[in-house]
């Protein structure tokens, strides 16, 4: 299987921060990478699909970049909704993987 | 509305079988693929395999490949995750989302919590 891996696994920040999540793929995915936004209780959310289109409804605070391997997941200033887990998923091949999170906690 | 409306919490025993659901509604079924994602407690997301309910076809994670089967009922519009035997190890939050052309999952239902234990 390909293997995705965020980092960092968690961070605290505290609200008006820009806040960088990054995401490797095992292998060149090209631009097929989402990022999902986690809340307890709550079904995942799609913020950006294939590297750096933004979902329809999704806040522009949110934006994505990156090619190949090695893509990135920015906040530009943290709101006190944005407080989740975070996910990368490759859809270049199936099983279509996710990494292991990134959970962004107030500091 | 578009949306993905999951069948309810189960608590089942330890070699027991069970099938949850997912019914889709306000778009058409057979054309997207539908994905049925593992959350186990305190853990992240896995995908566990995908379908497509135009002809059924299949895609299994290796990591699932015998341990569930994914089927889908163009009929009723429904999805479906079955499994033969549950163990405790199956203990999770499951979640079916809608695949894309982009192959991103940008609906998804509301998660099914499935406990086994004795």
């Amino acid at each position: 299987d390909m293997q995705m891996t965020q980092s960092p696994s968690s961070l605290s920040a505290s609200v008006g921060d820009r806040v960088t999540i990054t995401c490797r793929a095992s292998q060149n995915i090209q631009i097929w990478l989402n990022w999902y936004q986690h809340k307890p209780g709550k079904a995942p959310k799609l913020l950006i699909y294939t590297s750096s289109k933004l979902q329809s409804g999704v806040t522009s605070r949110f934006s994505g970049s990156g090619y190949g391997t090695d893509f990135t997941l920015t906040i530009s200033s943290l709101q006190p909704e944005d407080f989740a887990t975070y996910y990368c998923q490759q859809g270049y091949t199936s099983p279509y993987t996710f990494g292991q999170g990134t959970k962004v906690e107030i500091k | 509305e578009l949306q993905l409306v999951q069948s309810g919490t189960e608590e089942k025993k330890p070699g027991e079988s069970l099938r949850i659901s997912c019914q889709a509604s306000g778009y058409r079924f057979p054309n997207y693929w539908i994905a049925w994602v593992r959350q186990m407690p305190g853990k992240g997301l896995e995908c566990m395999g995908i379908i497509y309910p135009g002809d059924s076809e299949t895609r299994y994670s290796p990591s699932f490949q015998g341990q569930v089967t994914i089927s889908a009922d163009k009929s009723v519009a429904t999805a479906y995750l079955h499994w033969n035997r549950l163990r405790a190890s199956d203990s999770a939050i499951y979640y079916c989302a809608r695949m894309t052309g982009d192959n991103g999952l940008d609906v998804w239902g509301q998660g099914t919590t499935v406990t086994v234990s004795s």
